[in-house]
C-alpha cells in the first residue's frame, strides 16, 4: 500500500519568513496530493491541493509543487504570519482507490513575531 | 465546501462502555470516511461508510469494535465499542463528492477513556 513520509516534523520560522514542507510516497500509481492544516482543538482544513498532471499550483501564499518522477511533493509558505502556526499533514490518493487519503506524520509549524 | 457536523464535540467514558459518534452534512455527499487520529499522531483511515451496505473496513479494524452506519448520503454513525483507555483520540470524518474530488473533514469528537 501507499506510504507517505514527511519531513521535518517540527519547524520554527520567524515571522515574514518562508516555510517549506517535504513529502515523498511510495505508490506511483497516486495522483492526488491534498495539504490540510490543522489548528488545536479543530479538523484538518483543507489549504491547496494539487492533481499528477499538474507540476505546481499556487494560492496567495501557499504554493505546492510536486515531482512525479522522485515522487515528492512540497508545501511552500511565504511572508509567514502568526496565524500560520499549526500542523500541516500532506496525503496521497489514488483515483482507483475511492478516495481513500493516505496521510503524512505532520509537521509542527511555529512562526514567531 | 459542505458543512459537516459531529455529535458529541468531546466525551469522557468509563471503560469497557460504548460510544455513538454522528456525522452529518448539509448536502448529499458520495463519499464518507472514518478516521482516528491518536494524541499527537497523523490521521489513520477506519473505515468507508457505503451507503445502504456494510462499511468497509481497513486493516486493524473491524465491526465488532467499530460498527458503522449510513442510512443516507448526508448521515453516518461510528461506534467505539467495549472501549478501553486505547481507544482515547479523535475521531473524524470526512466527505466527498467522488474518488477525484477534495475531502473535507469535521470538527472531530475528542474521547478520553478512563
Amino acid at each position: 500500500g501507499e506510504n507517505v513520509e514527511q519531513h521535518p516534523s517540527t519547524l520554527s520560522v520567524q515571522e515574514g519568513d518562508s516555510a517549506v514542507i517535504k513529502c515523498t510516497y511510495s505508490d506511483s500509481a497516486s495522483n492526488y496530493f491534498p495539504w490540510y492544516k490543522q489548528e488545536l482543538g479543530k479538523g484538518p482544513q483543507l489549504i491547496i491541493d494539487i492533481r499528477s498532471n499538474v507540476g505546481e499550483k499556487k494560492d496567495q501564499r501557499i504554493a505546492v509543487t510536486l515531482n512525479k518522477t522522485a515522487k515528492h511533493f512540497s508545501l511552500h509558505i511565504t511572508e509567514t504570519q502568526p496565524e500560520d502556526s499549526a500542523v500541516y499533514f500532506c496525503a496521497a490518493s489514488r483515483t482507483d482507490s475511492w478516495g481513500k487519503l493516505q496521510f503524512g506524520a505532520g509537521t509542527q509549524v511555529v512562526v514567531t513575531p | 465546501s459542505a458543512v459537516i457536523s459531529q455529535k458529541p464535540s468531546r466525551d469522557i467514558c468509563q471503560r469497557g462502555t460504548s460510544l455513538t459518534i454522528q456525522c452529518q452534512v448539509d448536502s448529499q455527499v458520495t463519499m464518507m470516511f472514518w478516521y482516528r487520529q491518536q494524541p499527537g499522531q497523523s490521521l489513520t483511515l477506519i473505515a468507508t461508510a457505503n451507503q445502504g451496505s456494510e462499511a468497509t473496513y481497513e486493516s486493524g479494524f473491524v465491526i465488532d469494535k467499530f460498527p458503522i452506519s449510513r442510512p443516507n448520503l448526508t448521515f453516518s454513525t461510528l461506534t467505539v465499542s467495549n472501549m478501553s483507555p486505547e481507544d482515547s483520540s479523535i475521531y473524524l470524518c470526512s466527505v466527498g463528492m467522488d474518488p477525484r474530488d477534495t475531502q473535507y473533514f469535521g470538527p472531530g469528537t475528542r474521547l478520553t477513556v478512563l
